[in-house]
């Protein structure tokens, strides 16, 4: 089945803990991305990635890290989380970006909660 | 700073009414727009939207692209409590960089 799994699916942890968030991918898309959704602010773009070894910011990157070292896998470190950091993560990813193929799939979520 | 706009924030109809979302952006090199519906989980695809693509039409519900007032539609005809749920809006830029609107939470009743 084509998917976006995502692990794990919550995560409540300390302030300053580093953390890492997987993501993984099985359609072969080279476009993935990492967002946050919290209440009143919507779906907000941390990074994303064109390609191995081709990651950019999105829009609100301070305090995270991403790698693309594989096709498949995109995943997202927490170096020294806080509480500004609680927050529901989505991972997506789509086809290459030609012509119509910008549909994203997402990933279930990963509730994270910084105490 | 590109930027993306959905009105109106929240709706609350009958079963039976056609609603009328409505997404502006104002984004560097447009290359998409995409609609999304959003229950208690992930988004899920409704429609994407491009220059070449402009008008999209699924069952009750369909899109429209107005290029020339960077704007968007999302009509719902003959809602049903199914249809409860945040719509989102988001356009795809320049280097495929992706802003989403904060939605719009549509409450159908019965």
């Amino acid at each position: 089945e084509a998917q976006v799994t995502q692990n794990p699916r919550y995560l409540i942890t300390v302030t300053g803990k580093k953390l890492t968030v997987t993501c993984s991918q099985n359609m072969n898309h080279e476009y993935m991305s990492w967002y946050r959704q919290d209440p009143g602010l919507g779906l907000r773009q941390i990074y994303y990635s064109m390609n191995v070894e081709v990651t950019d910011k999105g829009d609100v990157p301070e305090g995270y890290k991403v790698s693309r070292k594989e096709k498949r896998n995109f995943p997202l470190i927490l170096e020294s989380p806080s509480p500004n950091q609680t927050s529901l993560y989505f991972c997506a990813s789509s086809p290459p970006g030609r012509g119509d193929y910008n549909e994203q799939f997402f990933g279930p979520g990963t509730r994270l909660t910084v105490l | 700073e590109d930027k993306v706009v959905q009105s109106p924030l929240s709706l609350v109809v009958h079963e039976g009414d056609t609603v009328t979302l409505n997404c502006s952006y104002e984004v560097t090199n447009f290359r998409s727009l995409l609609w999304y519906k959003q229950e208690k989980k992930a988004p899920t695809f409704l429609f994407m939207l491009t220059s070449s693509g402009i008008e999209k039409k699924s069952g009750r519900l369909s899109s429209i692209l107005d290029k020339k007032e960077l704007s968007s539609i999302l009509n719902i005809t003959a809602t049903q409590t199914g249809d409860s749920a945040i719509y989102l809006c988001a356009v795809v830029g320049g280097y495929q960089k992706v802003t989403f609107g904060t939605g719009t939470k549509l409450q159908v009743i019965p």
